[in-house]
């Protein structure tokens, strides 16, 4: 099955823990992109990437950092999470990006107390 | 700057009809999208414009003016399962997808 499987689903952490959500996609897709989802601000873009080692930042990447070694996985980074990270995110892949239809992972709910 | 407009919430009635207004301001426009998110889970794919006029897929349709910016979401014999966001999203000139914050659609039967 075509999928973007992002993990974990629930994750409660210690602010300055360092932590790293997976993302990975079976359709060989070459652009891959991180969104963080808050209550009345929509989708926010946080990195993307359209191939291998080539990343970008998006409109709100401080706080974050990203890599893409494989073209099927693209890691979200918070080195040190800080209360203001928590948040739904969603990671999310696409033929190109010049491509429609964005396929979407099942999201990350994430607590930083 | 960039900007997506839609409204914060709408309420209809089981099988009635229901319109989801986005208006939009991009530099450059490269398609227009409608997302589905019921509460907690991934926003799902409904529809894409990028020519004037109408689309239809069975119950939904999608209708994009690219000269007024502005986009509508029709949804016919509404379900209690189209209880959910609604999101509309422009691509930009570089092909960056600008999001609006969602309608939240409540169906009542």
């Amino acid at each position: 099955e075509a999928q973007v499987t992002q993990n974990p689903r629930y994750l409660i952490t210690v602010t300055g823990k360092k932590l790293t959500v997976t993302c990975s996609q079976n359709m060989n897709h070459e652009y891959m992109s991180w969104y963080r989802q808050d209550p009345g601000l929509g989708l926010r873009q946080i990195y993307y990437s359209m191939n291998v080692e080539v990343t970008d930042k998006g409109d709100v990447p401080e706080g974050y950092k990203v890599s893409r070694k494989e073209k099927r996985n693209f890691p979200l980074i918070l080195e040190s999470p800080s209360p203001n990270q928590t948040s739904l995110y969603f990671c999310a892949s696409s033929p190109g990006q010049e491509s429609y239809g964005y396929t979407f992972g099942s999201g990350t709910r994430l607590t930083v107390v | 700057g960039q900007n997506i407009d839609q409204p914060t919430e709408m309420t209809a009635t089981e099988g009635a009809i229901v319109q989801i207004n986005c208006t939009y301001q991009t530099s450059g426009f490269n398609g227009l999208f409608w997302y589905q998110q019921h509460a907690g889970e991934a926003p799902t794919f409904l529809s894409y414009n990028v020519l004037d006029g109408l689309e239809e897929k069975g119950r939904f349709s999608s209708f994009l003016s690219r000269s007024k910016g502005y986009s509508y979401l029709l949804l016919k014999e509404l379900q209690m399962k189209d209880s959910a966001s609604y999101l509309c999203a422009v691509k930009d000139s570089n092909y960056q997808l600008i999001w609006g914050a969602g309608t939240k659609l409540i169906i009542k039967p």
